[in-house]
């Protein structure tokens, strides 16, 4: 398996307080993901990075942002959190050649939002 | 948007059983992928197929591709209840390196 650990795997939080979530990798890839997976939208894409301090948004990225300071780090903030934000969170990876490689995926953090 | 769109949404069959899965997409790609995902895990990557490629094997699964079609099918044979999980599409549009998901197909398999 692929070493990405995500923490925290649970976190319940009250709107309106700030959130983050980390992603950490062993393998030295260069892109990292973050995804939201909620029931009848499969996986939707929030921000990716492709190098340190290279980000980009993806398709639902209102409301979240990210920082990679490290190759090995990638952080999601939800600077303000609203109940529409409760989903569980995927990180992935993706090898230096980028095109036409498979993504590997951390096991997620289920965040809820009361 | 949704690039992939899967069929069915949900398939229960009996061990020992062939599953096929179907995806259809809308844009050119480089290619296209089939994650698994157990019940609180995250997914993992099972096949990709480059535009390029009519068919792919691997162990008991075999990925189909049409890009005159846009469309795309799993085929999962000798089915075992270990296959209980859902599986998702996904696509790499010409345009970069990023994935877009469809929303998965629930397999059950019974014992």
């Amino acid at each position: 398996d692929a070493g990405i650990t995500q923490s925290p795997r649970h976190k319940v939080t009250e709107t309106g307080t700030p959130v983050t979530l980390r992603c950490h990798q062993t393998e030295n890839h260069r892109y990292m993901y973050w995804y939201r997976q909620d029931p009848g939208h499969g996986l939707r894409l929030i921000h990716y990075s492709y190098g340190v301090k290279d980000t980009d948004k993806g398709e639902v990225s209102d409301g979240y942002s990210v920082s990679r300071s490290k190759t090995e780090d990638f952080l999601l903030t939800l600077e303000s959190a609203t109940s529409s934000q409760t989903s569980v969170y995927f990180c992935a990876i993706n090898s230096d050649r980028g095109q036409n490689q498979p993504q590997h995926f951390g096991d997620g953090t289920r965040l809820s939002i009361l | 948007s949704q690039q992939g769109e899967e069929d069915p949404q949900a398939l229960s069959i009996q061990e020992g059983e062939n599953a096929t899965m179907n995806c259809s997409y809308k844009t050119s790609i480089n290619n296209l992928q089939w994650y698994r995902q157990n019940s609180g895990r995250g997914l993992v990557h099972l096949i990709l197929i480059r535009s390029n490629e009519r068919e792919k094997h691997s162990g008991r699964l075999r990925v189909t591709l049409d890009t005159s079609k846009k469309s795309s099918s799993l085929l999962i044979t000798a089915s075992r209840a270990a296959d209980t999980a859902s599986y998702f599409c996904a696509t790499e549009e010409t345009s970069g390196s990023r994935l877009t998901f469809g929303e998965g197909t629930q397999l059950t398999v019974n014992p």
